[in-house]
């Protein structure tokens, strides 16, 4: 199947720094991204829709300005997360869509990405 | 607003025993469902979906879901469990309406322990 891989891993920083998170889609063009942010022991909670080219849709309550998401190409999307606080330590998920937007088009998730701001 | 509940946070089961996962939505129209499953430094890998047709669907790894309308539930089921089934796995209901279209929300989760 299609494989999405983020980077880094797990990323640790100090507080009022800038991060920056990786996704790419390796085997196939994404048209849409999604990202997610899932905090311990809770659901996914999805902060951003991507769509290549165009300007990312926000969550309401998500803090654009704080979390800069970028499309620039059909496999690559990224997640700033600017001047970053300990509130802002989770786990952070990509994931990848082909399609338009049927959901006859799977999204493929990547392996998440662990921020831990000190 | 839509939601997805999962009641059960942790399951444990013995190898070889059957396992059932509930997950019940909240919707006000047909919803696209969905369960996945989250091993430990991997990503959500998709099981099985429900779109429309038949309410028992099928997926990989030997897992099905049936959908009931009447009780707003997709619970996914596995007649023998296998040790490598230990894993996290997610009911997700997909939003097909206006600037929600395509959109996925998640269930809490529910962690499965397999002992041997």
């Amino acid at each position: 199947g299609a494989v999405v891989s983020q980077h880094p891993s797990r990323v640790i920083c100090k507080s009022g720094t800038s991060v920056k998170i990786e996704c790419r889609s390796l085997d196939f063009q994404a048209t849409t991204m999604f990202w997610y942010r899932q905090f311990p022991k809770q659901s996914l909670m999805l902060m951003a829709t991507s769509n290549e080219g165009s300007k990312a849709t926000y969550e309401q309550g998500v803090e654009k300005d704080k979390f800069l998401i970028n499309h620039a190409s059909l496999t690559l999307s990224t997640l700033t997360v600017t001047s970053a606080h300990p509130e802002d330590s989770s786990f952070y998920i990509c994931s990848a869509r082909a399609g338009g937007g049927s959901f006859q088009e799977t999204q493929y998730f990547g392996p998440g990405t662990r921020l831990l701001v000190l | 607003a839509q939601s997805v509940t999962q009641p059960d946070i942790h399951i444990t089961v013995s190898e070889g025993a059957s396992l059932e996962l509930r997950c019940n939505y909240s919707y006000g129209a047909t919803p696209y469902l969905f369960w996945y499953v989250q091993s430990p430094g991997q990503g959500l890998q998709l099981l099985l979906k429900y779109f429309s047709g038949d309410t028992l669907v099928q997926g990989i790894k030997g897992f099905e879901a049936e959908f009931k309308r009447s009780q707003s539930s997709f619970n996914l089921r596995k007649p023998s469990v296998h040790w490598s089934d230990a894993a996290e796995y997610f009911c997700a209901v997909g939003l097909a309406g206006g600037t929600s279209y395509g959109k996925l929300t998640f269930g809490q989760g529910t962690i499965l322990t397999v002992h041997p």
